[in-house]
């Protein structure tokens, strides 16, 4: 059972807009910083946020990443079939002393 | 260009030790630390640690205290993770991850598949 809440799974069709949510707790997301990671199955993940919505060099802005209270969401928009992956959220749990990824969310683009 | 280069697949017993190395390229290797992080098969993503790659400060997943360690050699810009006791639910692939101040992990390694049986 992971510390971060993600929904399983998520769909939606090509062109649309898909959102994915991670929640958590005060001592999780709600004091430090959201990170977001898109995992394709046989290779490694790659950084799509930090910072709660910040995005690395090289990532479209058709990725997107909010946060409110102790919830994060990412936001896909334009969506298209190399989209298709599993989606992590992660975070660093103070009370823990650890950081801790969501159970991740596998989007399929219909 | 920056890269993270991992050691190849270990297949191991249970009870042995297995060491992954991860060669860091391309950047001031002791600007930034390391996690690891694993996916054991049909699973998601589980920090194991973290080690500051300037004062080899190591910040360690509690579940893992005691059987794992995190070194790294400066004069190679190579950082390493050993697993002792090995189980066979540490069957997994293992990643070595570059992380920023706040913990995000913008550079990775390739993987490598550590099978114990």
């Amino acid at each position: 059972q992971s510390v971060l809440t993600q929904p399983p799974s998520v769909s939606a069709a090509p062109g649309q807009k898909v959102t994915i949510s991670c929640s958590g707790s005060s001592s999780n997301i709600g004091n430090n910083y959201v990170s977001w990671y898109q995992h394709l199955p046989g290779t490694a993940p790659k950084l799509l946020i930090y910072e709660d919505n910040k995005r690395p060099s090289g990532i479209p802005d058709r990725f997107s990443g909010s946060k409110s209270g102790t919830s994060a969401t990412l936001g896909i928009t334009g969506l298209q079939t190399g989209d298709e992956a599993d989606y992590y959220c992660g975070t660093w749990d103070s009370s823990l002393s650890l950081l801790v990824f969501g159970g991740g969310t596998k989007l399929t683009v219909l | 260009q920056v890269h993270l280069v991992q050691s190849g697949a270990e297949v191991k017993k249970p009870g042995a030790s297995v060491k992954v190395s991860c060669k860091a390229s391309g950047y001031t290797f002791t600007s930034y630390g390391i996690s690891w992080v694993r996916q054991a098969p049909g699973q998601g993503l589980e920090w194991m640690g973290w080690i500051n790659a300037y004062n080899a400060n190591t910040n360690y997943a509690q579940n893992l205290q005691g059987r794992v360690t995190m070194t790294t050699d400066t004069s190679t810009s190579t950082a390493y993770m050993e697993l002792r006791s090995l189980r066979s639910d540490d069957t997994a692939v293992y990643y070595c991850a570059r992380a920023s101040g706040t913990f995000a992990f913008d550079i990775w390694g390739q993987g490598t598949m550590v099978t114990v049986s």
